[in-house]
Order: structure tokens, then sequence, then C-alpha cells
């Protein structure tokens, strides 16, 4: 099957530590995005990466930090200076940097305990 | 930026077309129309797309207006199942890469 899996579904943080959020493509898709919903609103934009080795920050990069070093694979780890970090979660591919449609994953739901 | 306007929630009756408006009265020429919806708790699903003229897949309609300010996806027989929040984005262009701005969308409640 071919897609993108974001792992795991939920996750638990305590204050004041990082976590990492997985999120892995098998659609040899060039660029990866990544975004963050809070309740009852729209997507924003944390990072995007349009070619391996190579990332952008987006509207809300603060707190956060990305790698590209596959290209199927583009980890977001959230730090301890992103002061509000529940959130859904949801990691998406493109075939390029063209322009072209995003796919999206399932999404990680993180609480903060 | 191209920012869209949508009603916030809508109903239609199951078995129904469901047409769910949205207005990008400040679009530019060559900016795409997108239309994802997202299910509670999923992730985003693109729908469809369109430049200029209406389009037509599997799961919907897009009629875009001949000025381009406005359109509407259209769901022809709704069903329980189309239950989401749709959103209608106009792709921008930044720093070099197309980019997907999510408003808060319309909820479409299909009723039985």
């Amino acid at each position: 099957d071919g897609g993108i899996t974001q792992s795991p579904k939920y996750l638990f943080r305590k204050e004041g530590q990082n976590v990492t959020l997985s999120c892995e493509q098998n659609l040899n898709h060039d660029a990866m995005y990544w975004y963050r919903q809070d309740p009852g609103q729209g997507l924003r934009l944390i990072y995007y990466s349009q070619i391996v080795n190579d990332f952008q920050k987006g509207d809300i990069a603060e707190g956060y930090s990305v790698s590209r070093e596959k290209k199927e694979s583009f980890p977001l780890t959230v730090t301890s200076a992103q002061k509000n970090p529940t959130a859904f979660y949801l990691c998406a591919s493109s075939i390029g940097q063209g322009g072209e449609t995003q796919y999206f994953g399932p999404g990680t739901r993180l609480l903060v305990l | 930026d191209a920012k869209t306007t949508q009603p916030p929630s809508m109903d239609c009756a199951e078995g129904r077309a469901a047409n769910l408006p949205c207005n990008h009265s400040t679009i530019s020429g060559n900016e795409y129309v997108y239309w994802y919806r997202q299910i509670h708790s999923q992730g985003p699903q693109y729908i469809i797309h369109g430049l200029k003229n209406n389009e037509t897949n599997e799961m919907a309609s897009l009629i875009i207006t001949e000025d381009r300010k406005s359109s509407t996806l259209i769901l022809p027989h709704a069903t329980l199942r189309d239950t989401a929040v749709y959103y209608c984005i106009v792709r921008r262009l930044r720093a070099g890469s197309y980019q997907l701005t999510f408003g808060k969308g319309t909820k479409l409640s299909v009723i039985p």
C-alpha cells in the first residue's frame, strides 16, 4: 500500500520534554510538509521540505525543528520552547515543488501532561 | 494572499446534492482553487481542484465563475459519510513554493 504514515496516533509529553513525531511516505514524493491544527481551526504550516537535506520555515516554526535526511522521512521535533504544544499534527507530501496536490497522513494528537 | 470565505456550516438531506459555496474575490489569474475535506480526527482528504474551467471527478464537481471570484463544490448525491468539514483553498506561491492555507471551512452535516 502506498501512502503516508504517522506514528503514534496519540502521544503524551511531560512539560519541559522534547518529543519527536514520525512521518514516513512511500509515494516517492519530493516535497513534505508539517501542519498544526487546533480545535475548531484550520491547519497552519510549521515547516516544509522541497527536497532532501533542505527545509523551510512555515508560518509557525517557533518551538519546532525538523530534519530531512531521507526522501521518505520528515520527522518533527516539538521542543520545550513550544509554549502550547497540545494540538493535532498533520504531515503531508506532494510529488514536487511545482504545486502538485498534497496528500495527508492520519495525524498525531499530542497531549501535554 | 488570496483569502477565501465560506459559510461556517450547512445541512443537506441524504441523497440530495450538496452545494458548498466559496468566495475568493482577490484570486490572481494563475492561482488554483483546491477543495479538501476533513472527517473528524482524520487527515484532510483531497477532493478536486481547478483553475478556470469546471472540473468533475468521481467524488465531486467544481464550478468556477467566469470572473473566478467564487466557486461551488457539488457533491451530487450526499451520503452520511460525506459529513465533514470542507475547505476551499487558493493555492499561493510563497518563497518559491506552492502552499495551501486552510481557513475554518464549512461543516457539512448530511441529515438522514
